[in-house]
């Protein structure tokens, strides 16, 4: 299959601890998004990627965030000290043009923070 | 700051009927984003469109740019259709796309 793959699809973890979500774009695509999702909202913006480079990020993503995408492939997203407030649904995307190239989402990574 | 809303919030109707939900934007945009979130997260983009009408099987999507609003349509809907319909549009200039909260549509056999 060469859709967006997000690893792991749930989390449960005590607050404090750190956690890593893991997404896998469609191969040729150079453009790669973070986004957050909490009950009953639309997607916030996290971050997003242009092949290696980080180029954009938001506000929402506190010291604690911090995303990569080395080599331009695969990206991380780690959450250290995590706090209850950071529940939510991880959803990445990818895409191949500028914003308005079509974009490919994962089924999302779930985390729930005790 | 591009301030995106949706219309109606949620939607239930009887399998059969024909369904519009509509999005408004404040800001000029290149292009406007529909999408389908079933239960348990998954999203799926239905379209993208900048201008006019776009066709999809039973789903059609329209935008009017001097209006900034944009409407989709299902005709002969079916319970599969139930899902949350998310409009989507680019932020000025940057690449972050801000959403609206969604239409939760629910389709009755």
């Amino acid at each position: 299959d060469t859709g967006v793959s997000q690893n792991p699809r749930h989390k449960i973890t005590k607050r404090g601890q750190n956690v890593t979500f893991r997404c896998d774009p469609i191969s040729e695509h150079n453009r790669l998004y973070w986004y957050r999702q909490t009950l009953g909202q639309g997607p916030e913006f996290l971050t997003y990627f242009q092949n290696e480079a980080q180029l954009e990020k938001s506000r929402l993503l506190s010291d604690r965030f911090s995303a990569e995408r080395p080599k331009g492939s695969f990206s991380t997203l780690e959450i250290q000290r995590t706090e209850q407030g950071d529940s939510a649904m991880y959803l990445c995307a990818s895409s191949l043009m500028r914003n308005t190239g079509e974009l490919f989402f994962g089924e999302g990574s779930r985390l729930t923070v005790l | 700051k591009n301030e995106v809303e949706q219309s109606p919030q949620n939607l239930t109707a009887q399998e059969g009927e024909f369904i519009t939900i509509n999005c408004s934007y404040s800001v000029g945009i290149s292009a406007l984003h529909w999408l389908q979130q079933h239960p348990g997260g998954g999203i799926v983009s239905l379209f993208m469109l900048s201008s006019g009408k776009k066709k999809h099987g039973r789903l059609i999507a329209t935008i009017n740019i001097q209006e900034k609003h944009s409407s989709l349509h299902i005709t002969a809907s079916h319970p599969r259709d139930s899902a949350v319909y998310i409009c989507a549009v680019p932020q000025g200039g940057s690449e972050k796309l801000v959403f609206g909260k969604g239409t939760k549509l629910t389709v009755n056999p």
